[in-house]
């Protein structure tokens, strides 16, 4: 149980294109999903907070505008990245909390953007 | 923000022997605690959640909290290469709704 899937895996975009990414939960539903960011060799950071039915809530320094983050059903968020540019490619993941209370996340496998 | 302390720089062991990872944490009033494992270029993957002071085992993983102390532990049993990876240590933060993630340890097993 508690499976969570990204789409897609990876994806080449040419500098000022959009590209959305999908969370899905499989087996659950998730109030909350959430988006990560990872460059090589660093630590996870939380990007955005994606609530269902509501507006994400953004880290600071993260641009709402630019990233933008959509959660219309209890298992899927999207995260749009607009207007990509290079310093944008990283790792991106999700993960999503099946259990409204309490602090456990199930994570997606990710999905690696390379802005060219 | 929570902090959430791996000091240990990465973790060199022979296969079969004990990997032992620690993470301090600075808020007291901390409920929940986990441990992922992430492979590189992989996402983080649930190994242990522990809630109550003491050991919880689970195969050759065994979690162990200590509220008083403010520290819980991850001990990897019998380590083989295919542990070989980061360990996140990870708390609830329930204030700000979120997971408060260490920095993480890598463990190299060797063969």
């Amino acid at each position: 149980g508690a499976v969570v899937s990204q789409h897609p895996s990876w994806v080449i975009c040419k500098s000022g294109t959009s590209v959305k990414i999908e969370c899905r939960s499989l087996d659950f539903q998730a109030t909350t999903m959430f988006w990560y960011r990872q460059f090589p060799k660093q630590s996870l950071m939380l990007m955005a907070t994606s609530n269902e039915g509501s507006k994400a809530t953004y880290e600071q320094g993260v641009e709402k505008d630019k990233f933008l983050i959509n959660h219309a059903s209890l298992t899927l968020s999207t995260l749009t990245v607009t207007s990509a540019h290079p310093e944008d490619s990283s790792f991106y993941i999700c993960s999503a909390r099946p259990i409204p209370g309490e602090e456990t996340q199930y994570f997606g496998p990710g999905t690696r953007l390379l802005v060219l | 923000q929570k902090e959430v302390e791996q000091n240990s720089g990465p973790l060199s062991v022979p296969e079969g022997a004990i990997a032992s990872l620690n993470c301090t944490y600075s808020d007291r009033g901390s409920q929940s605690f986990f441990w992922y494992r992430q492979y590189s270029g992989k996402s983080p993957e649930l190994i242990m959640s522990i809630y109550s002071n003491g050991d919880k085992e689970d195969g050759r993983f065994t979690a162990q909290l200590n509220k008083a102390s403010q520290y819980v532990s991850l001990l990897i049993r019998d380590s083989q290469p295919s542990d070989s990876a980061t360990y996140l240590c990870a708390l609830g933060d329930y204030g700000n709704n979120r997971l408060a993630f260490g920095k993480g340890n890598q463990v190299v097993v060797i063969p």
